[in-house]
């Protein structure tokens, strides 16, 4: 277990609709970062918030946004979902200056969302 | 852009035998980090070991250790003495070294299966 935990575990929803995902990070970290786990792929980073602000995103439409909050908590938006956003979400928290080499990062279990 | 390639879709090792996972990455950075994660059933990502670029001595954990080729390119996994716990996908991943931010590039991934 690393501390870092996601809600909800499994999400259904329809193609078009809307889909918040949460995240908690560790206790001490300031850094969340997001990513889309396809099946059969590696992770693909979406995009990392440091202290409340987005730090780097990846090849993702704006249809994916998120937000973290003052306690460092995440959450992730993703609107008018497509089959194609059908994947494992994972988040990541890790404490001090993205980059430097202590700034490990420890997932959380994941969200399981299918799109129908 | 850094690519991370993993050739092996699929290994098994038999209990208590060694087996290698290979890896190997692109990049024009001097300065960067490669990590090896291990994701069981469970989809909990867990790291396994990782390297410093500017770091000549292979990394070693316990039966984990890896061989770094920096001019090749190539960051492969051994794992001695494998444990039926072992079984898992694991993944190489590498890490730009630029405070910009902290972002992992996956490889597509090894499926590793220990035989009783």
């Amino acid at each position: 277990e690393t501390g870092v935990t996601q809600s909800p575990t499994h999400l259904i929803k329809t193609r078009g609709q809307q889909v918040t995902l949460r995240c908690s990070s560790q206790s001490g970290h300031n850094t969340v970062s997001w990513y889309q786990q396809a099946l059969g792929q590696g992770p693909q980073f979406i995009f990392q918030y440091y202290r409340e602000e987005e730090n780097g995103r990846g090849n993702f439409p704006p249809r994916f946004s998120g937000l973290q909050f003052p306690n460092y908590s995440s959450e992730l938006n993703v609107n008018a979902l497509e089959l194609d956003d059908s994947a494992l979400y994972l988040c990541a928290s890790s404490r001090g200056i993205p980059g430097r080499m202590n700034n490990e990062q420890f997932f959380g279990p994941g969200t399981r969302l299918t799109v129908l | 852009a850094q690519t991370v390639t993993q050739s092996q879709p699929e290994m098994s090792v038999q209990e208590a035998e060694t087996v290698t996972l290979s890896c190997t990455y692109d990049t024009s950075e001097s300065d960067y980090y490669l990590f090896w994660y291990k994701q069981p059933p469970s989809r909990q990502m867990i790291l396994v070991i990782r390297q410093e670029a500017y770091k000549q001595q292979n990394a070693t954990e316990n039966r984990f250790s890896v061989n770094f080729q920096k001019a090749a390119k190539s960051f492969s996994l051994k794992i001695s003495d494998s444990q039926l716990g072992d079984a898992a996908m694991y993944f190489c991943a590498y890490r730009s070294g630029g405070t910009s931010g902290s972002r992992l590039t996956f490889g597509e991934g090894t499926q590793l299966t220990v035989n009783p």
